[in-house]
């Protein structure tokens, strides 16, 4: 049973490109919640999906927007780059019940370098 | 690969004694807390979990207490070994269907064999 997977494992970009990042969540989970980390500190949410829409949004611009396909994996896109926005950026899936939700079980990340 | 424990305040344990790492949280509405272990180079890892109607509950070698008054989380673990060595957060998730769990700041645990 494969686990959270992400791609590519890093990337370096530069400042204005734009950046696409992919996850695959855990077998038989249906939400992906996408976190940035920087260096040194805990993660920070972005955004999560569930059903193809996005439900929850942290505190990050509208250059950060993400996709949820039928077969549940999703994309992180990030616009105009910042140096700022060099990251770990890290996909966590979980299956929503009706409890609120289960735990969330984190991928490997995927390091961001914007120079 | 890369640290994830630069700036972060930092615990060191002799190997085979018990570990303590404290994390307080600031939002009174959160009913779901979790501990998670990352190692350099790695997603976060879950290690064990407390809802709010509990105050203690036990795993292998660990143990997380939850003191809703203080808003205080604490994780125990059971002789330490070099294994452990680890950045530790503690994570809190409000009620509702959806869940945006918010990261306290990580604790750095060196084990010393």
């Amino acid at each position: 049973d494969a686990g959270v997977t992400q791609s590519p494992t890093h990337l370096i970009k530069t400042r204005g490109q734009q950046v696409t990042l992919r996850c695959s969540p855990k077998s038989g989970h249906d939400t992906v919640s996408w976190y940035q980390q920087a260096l040194g500190q805990g993660p920070q949410f972005i955004f999560q999906y569930y059903e193809e829409e996005e439900r929850q949004r942290g505190n990050f611009p509208d250059r950060f927007s993400g996709h949820q396909f039928p077969n549940y994996s999703s994309e992180l896109n990030v616009n105009a780059l910042l140096l700022g926005d060099s990251a770990l950026y890290l996909c966590a899936s979980s299956l929503l019940g009706l409890a609120g939700g289960d735990t969330q079980y984190f991928g490997p990340g995927t390091r961001l370098t914007v120079l | 690969g890369e640290s994830v424990g630069l700036h972060l305040p930092t615990l060191s344990v002799q190997e085979g004694d018990n570990s303590i790492i404290n994390c307080a949280y600031s939002n009174s509405a959160s009913d779901y807390f979790i501990w998670y272990k990352q190692e350099s180079g790695k997603g976060p890892q879950f290690i064990i979990d407390i809802r709010s109607n509990m105050d203690k509950r036990q795993g292998q070698r660990v143990t997380v207490l939850l003191n809703k008054t203080v808003k205080h989380l604490s994780l125990q673990i059971a002789a330490t070994q070099p294994g452990d060595s680890a950045v530790y957060f503690c994570a809190e998730r409000g009620s509702g269907g959806y869940q945006k769990v918010t990261f306290g700041t990580g604790t750095k645990l060196q084990v010393i064999p």
